[in-house]
């Protein structure tokens, strides 16, 4: 049973406008969000986080939105660049105390900017 | 530094010989992961470490994928006897802290098996 996930497989937007990008979860449990960036070829490098305890969290061109509620975040990059296009995974962790479990991941979202 | 150095970059091997992935973490980081990435299951966490000591091997498929890690800047992912349905990505992982904070990547292992 997938904990987290991302519903589109891929996205195409227009350079110069808005990318969102959605994930959704279902373990209440989970209290720390991230977002990962993937090349070709390439490990997934880290983007952007949110902790639970926000609601938005801004970096740059690149905002993540958390709505705890409806166990749902979303990923913002505006203006789109061509260097943007590449595979997103939305991952999220529990908080254990000081300790550690990992990161569950979603199964990606190829965006693709068009010029 | 130079990063989560994962070896080999690539892996042919044929169904049923022994395969062993290597990797050096971040100098400093106490946390280190292992994840597959997979077209039908995306990325998912097989083991990870804290302080060289395993802490959660749920995610390992079977009884034929092993992990060790020596010392903090070793580890190795072994899988005995391969089979073609192990052809993955594997990843390796590592960060300062543990879940709760972002985990630097290798470039990762391209297995396959034949």
């Amino acid at each position: 049973d997938q904990q987290v996930k991302q519903n589109s497989p891929s996205l195409s937007v227009q350079e110069g406008r808005i990318s969102i990008l959605n994930c959704d979860y279902t373990n209440s449990m989970f209290d720390y969000f991230l977002w990962y960036k993937k090349y070709p070829a390439e490990g997934p490098t880290f983007l952007i986080s949110i902790s639970s305890i926000k609601d938005k969290n801004e970096d740059g061109r690149f905002t993540v939105f958390l709505n705890k509620s409806a166990k749902h975040l979303s990923l913002h990059i505006v203006p789109s660049q061509p260097g943007d296009s590449a595979v997103y995974f939305c991952a999220a962790s529990r908080y254990s105390g000081g300790g550690a479990d990992g990161l569950t991941f979603g199964k990606g979202t190829h965006l693709i900017i068009q010029p | 530094d130079a990063g989560v150095i994962q070896s080999p970059r690539h892996e042919v091997t044929e169904m049923g010989q022994e395969v062993t992935l290597r990797c050096k973490p971040i100098s400093g980081h106490d946390y280190l992961f292992w994840y597959r990435q997979t077209m039908m299951r995306g990325l998912e966490l097989l083991i990870y470490f804290n302080n060289n000591v395993p802490i959660d091997d749920s995610g390992m498929p079977e009884d034929r994928f092993s992990a060790k890690m020596p010392n903090a800047s070793f580890s190795t992912l072994k899988i005995q006897p391969s089979e073609p349905r192990d052809s993955a990505v594997y990843f390796c992982a590592s960060s300062p802290q543990g879940g709760n904070t972002e985990a630097f990547f290798g470039q990762g292992t391209r297995l396959t098996v034949v």
